[in-house]
């Protein structure tokens, strides 16, 4: 088992649409939680953090987290053919504060017009 | 890219030759750290560094080095170039316990 995991996709919505992107994670200890996008050829953005349960909101995007079960997930609300990229998952490494991270491999996002 | 620069953009190698892949930040910030992206394989932790002249290894440490002589620059050196280092190499620094990249170098070896 991967410790981060993110279906490779593409997921692909339409214009509006909100799209859901999932992912798992092994480390029980892990308390910090990231979503990064990357454009191609580009390097990865920061777009949301978070390290409690429940929901975070930024805008359109909103991270919701899962500790108990293990899952962290993005949500784009009114996605737009400018969120056609690929979102990377990423996870701290155990409870430590080194700023080791674990991606999962990214989730291709197609945004259709 | 959140004041980090690394240098060059592109490089080519033939294998067994050397090269150093430069990396700095203007933020004056302690953490810094090398990543790797294969295609199909997300980002994997080369090496890092928690402070100046501290370094420690990553997930896939073999066939590199680093050196961090200062706070501002980190630098990842491969003595003997393999093709399997094919790569795109990021470097990252943390903020606030979140990370920032650097524009990234593309690294074909031949």
């Amino acid at each position: 088992q991967k410790e981060v995991e993110q279906n490779s996709g593409p997921l692909s919505v339409p214009e509006g649409a909100i799209a859901s992107l999932n992912c798992t994670y092994s480390d029980r200890g892990s308390q910090s939680f990231f979503w990064y996008r990357q454009y191609s050829g580009k390097s990865p953005e920061l777009i949301m953090s978070i390290y409690s349960n429940g929901d975070k909101e930024d805008g359109r995007f909103t991270a919701q987290l899962n500790k108990a079960s293990q899952y962290v997930s993005l949500l784009i609300r009114d996605s737009q053919p400018s969120d056609s990229a690929t979102y990377l998952c990423a996870v701290n490494r155990g409870s430590s504060n080194t700023g080791k991270l674990i991606f999962g491999q990214g989730t291709t996002l197609q945004v259709k017009p | 890219n959140a004041g980090v620069t690394q240098t060059p953009k592109f490089q080519v190698l033939k294998t067994g030759q050397s090269m150093t892949l430069q990396c700095a930040q203007d933020m004056n910030h302690n953490s810094m750290y090398w990543y790797r992206q294969d295609p199909g394989m997300g980002l994997r932790l080369i090496y890092y560094s928690a402070s100046e002249g501290t370094t420690d290894k990553g997930e896939v440490p073999n066939g590199y080095n680093v050196s961090r002589l200062n706070k501002r620059e980190f630098s990842l050196r491969l003595e003997s170039a393999a093709p399997s280092q094919t790569s795109v190499y990021f470097c990252a620094v943390l903020v606030r316990n979140e990370q920032f990249f650097g524009p990234g170098t593309r690294l074909t070896v031949l």
